[in-house]
């Protein structure tokens, strides 16, 4: 089993840009979650999932869009990158609400 | 005030020293989570819990409901340790609210 993997590690992005960040998970989980984590600060929950073709605004939603087509697939879309959206990226996957949550290694994106 | 406060948010010790990280919250939960964030950035889940106590190898973790309290307890503790250590609690929709974590180094 792989876990949670994403795709890329590591990126850098023009003002304007846009990008896909890329998530799989390979237990089957219905729950899937996209998290920021900005230095010095806990981790942002922006969308989240229950199942597939179900999405939900998190804490942190704007700049972003999600879709959830597969149960596996949970990507985040960056339509305009911003400077504030230069963050740590961490997609996680849980099997039910309020379990343990695993997390993927991380995107780092730079916004320039 | 944030949610979630973790104290302290740094703290170094010596390796066979016991160490307790506290996490305090402001507000209902369903559950507590704890997290270790390695050097390297992964992240991984140590414990879930809603009531009590429980051991997984060196580590405790603990929680009082009533006072809105957990700890997180390494004994004797190793450089493997060394990692910063996320507390988060659980309401409604499994959303969580982290705190900003304590970063832990254990030397030799």
């Amino acid at each position: 089993n792989a876990g949670v993997t994403q795709t890329p590690k590591f990126r850098i992005l023009k003002i304007g840009q846009s990008m896909t960040l890329q998530c799989t998970q390979d237990m089957n989980h219905n729950y899937m979650y996209w998290y920021r984590q900005d230095p010095g600060m806990g981790l942002k929950l922006i969308y989240y999932s229950v199942g597939a073709g179900i999405t939900d605004k998190g804490e942190v939603p704007n700049g972003y869009n999600v879709s959830r087509s597969t149960t596996e697939d949970f990507p985040l879309r960056l339509e305009l990158a911003a400077p504030s959206q230069t963050s740590v990226y961490f997609c996680a996957s849980s099997r039910g609400g309020g379990e343990t949550q695993y997390f993927g290694p991380g995107t780092r994106l730079l916004v320039l | 005030k944030n949610e979630v406060e973790q104290s302290p948010q740094n703290l170094t010790a010596q390796e066979g020293e016991f160490i307790t990280i506290n996490c305090s919250y402001s507000v209902g939960i369903s559950a507590l989570h704890w997290l270790q964030q390695h050097p390297g950035g992964g992240i991984v889940s140590l414990f879930m819990l809603s009531s009590g106590k429980k051991k997984h190898g060196r580590l405790i973790a603990t929680i009082n409901i009533q006072e809105k309290h957990s700890s997180l307890h390494i004994t004797a503790s190793h450089p493997r340790d060394s990692a910063v250590y996320i507390c988060a609690v659980g309401g409604t929709a499994s959303k969580l609210t982290f705190g900003t974590g304590t970063r832990l180094q254990v030397t030799l």
